[in-house]
């Protein structure tokens, strides 16, 4: 089974609203990634948070951290309609577990509404 | 400008007929790493290579090899393709230390009939 599960699969909200979503995963991390991933496009690096930290922010986006829950979150404010796309949580696991490989979920598709 | 970059992006061939994706990378990056993409079950890592001359295998390396003889090049090659390879392939490329994010290619829709 997947390491990361983004919930809920899929988010439709209108433009301006702030949209979250939700990542759990089931073993200790070394730092949890988010992408972005426009329609059959590459995957886009969005911020990276490591375990040690619990907040972080990057322009319109803040990602939380919670590793005694073993979950996370992107809250993306002011959403607008460029934000439509699939957003993944990937997990980099800790060192005891070897970090070369980088888990993904599956995927939360986000649409905004103009 | 720094990127992945991947070829071809789209191929139709026939099962059974051996075939190489191409991925190079200009960022000089130690580790690079192949995913395949399927509705409904995310990326899953193929292949991945901390340096030169150093591969291991992902979650679902099964029908594919790769190379890493250059930094820069990582190819996967598929010797005798399935249908059930058919699927969006990603090659992606990062810095080992301090495990930063991955630089993703722009993807090679692969179709085996």
């Amino acid at each position: 089974s997947q390491q990361g599960e983004e919930d809920p699969q899929a988010l439709s909200i209108q433009e301006g609203e702030n949209a979250t979503m939700n990542c759990s995963y089931k073993t200790s991390i070394n730092n949890l990634q988010w992408y972005r991933q426009n329609s059959g496009r590459g995957l886009v690096h969005l911020i990276l948070i490591r375990s040690n930290e619990r907040e972080k922010h990057s322009g319109r986006l803040r990602v939380t951290l919670d590793t005694s829950k073993k979950s996370s979150s992107l809250l993306i404010t002011a959403s607008r309609a460029a934000d439509t796309a699939s957003y993944f949580c990937a997990t980099a696991l800790g060192a005891n577990f070897g970090n070369e490989k980088l888990t993904f979920g599956t995927g939360t598709r986000l649409t905004i509404i103009p | 400008e720094a990127q992945v970059t991947q070829n071809p992006r789209y191929l139709i061939t026939v099962t059974g007929k051996k075939l190489t994706v191409t991925c190079s990378q200009n960022m000089n990056h130690e580790y690079m790493s192949w995913y395949r993409q399927d509705p409904g079950l995310g990326l899953r890592q193929i292949y991945y290579s901390m340096n030169v001359e150093v591969t291991d295998k992902g979650d679902v390396p099964e029908g594919y090899k790769v190379s890493r003889k250059e930094k820069r090049n990582f190819p996967l090659i598929l010797e005798s393709p399935s249908p059930n390879q058919t699927s969006l392939y990603f090659c992606a490329s990062s810095p080992i230390y301090p495990y930063n994010e991955q630089f993703f290619g722009p993807g090679t829709r692969l179709t085996v009939l």
